[in-house]
């Protein structure tokens, strides 16, 4: 089956600062892939997605990288506020597929 | 527009029983795909539904099981209900589904005693 994990399980960040959620990924075949982020209590919400033939995706406050020689993504977000404390899933979805493989999940908690 | 709309948003059930969950996707969304969420397990893919047909399947056993209805509405059963059912449920719309963004409901969180 298909392997998205996570370097980092917790990340603590002061506001104000950048933060960088990495996330590996097993099947080079992949073509999609999207960040999400859930708040206690509430469903993924969708942050920025990217395709395989891309290397990087801005939007606001985020970027999202990646690099398919290590099969490696990430979400950075720029000047991290209180509000961005949540955990963040990367989801990686194969050429072949309709299925969303998501990783384990990093929780980041951003320090006032 | 309304986002994907999950009913109920709690449920304690006993072991044994069955349990029903429904999911309204967002207007003009065609596919349907659902989740379940267990501390320390991540997401786990269930099924996605398209157009009333399930066209994929994760690895669960055949107590859970699902249908989508022709205004694409969803549901999933589970039947003779464990313990280790308890779980958030989370269902997801997109309009093909596959490479689309996908949109989450709140979720239905399924207690079972």
């Amino acid at each position: 089956g298909e392997s998205v994990g996570l370097h980092l399980p917790t990340l603590s960040v002061q506001e104000g600062d950048n933060s960088i959620i990495n996330c590996a990924y097993s099947n080079s075949a992949s073509d999609y892939f999207i960040w999400y982020k859930q708040e206690s209590g509430k469903g993924p919400q969708f942050i920025i997605d990217i395709r395989s033939n891309m290397d990087k995706r801005q939007g606001q406050r985020v970027t999202v990288l990646l690099n398919k020689t290590v099969k490696h993504l990430s979400l950075q977000i720029a000047a991290t506020q209180p509000g961005d404390s949540a955990v963040y899933f990367c989801a990686e979805i194969p050429l072949t597929g309709n299925q969303f493989y998501f990783g384990t999940g990093t929780s980041l908690t951003v320090i006032p | 527009k309304a986002g994907v709309t999950q009913t109920p948003r709690y449920l304690i059930k006993t072991r044994g029983q069955q349990v029903t969950l429904s999911c309204s996707p967002i207007s003009g969304h065609r596919s349907v795909s659902w989740y379940q969420q267990t501390p320390g397990q991540g997401l786990q893919f269930l099924f996605e539904y398209f157009s009333e047909t399930q066209r994929n399947k994760g690895n669960f056993p055949g107590r859970f099981s699902g249908r989508q209805f022709s205004n694409s509405r969803s549901e999933m059963n589970v039947s003779t209900l464990e313990l280790g059912d308890s779980a958030l449920y989370l269902c997801a719309s997109s309009r093909q589904g596959g490479d689309t963004e996908a949109f989450f409901g709140q979720g239905t969180r399924l207690t079972v005693v």
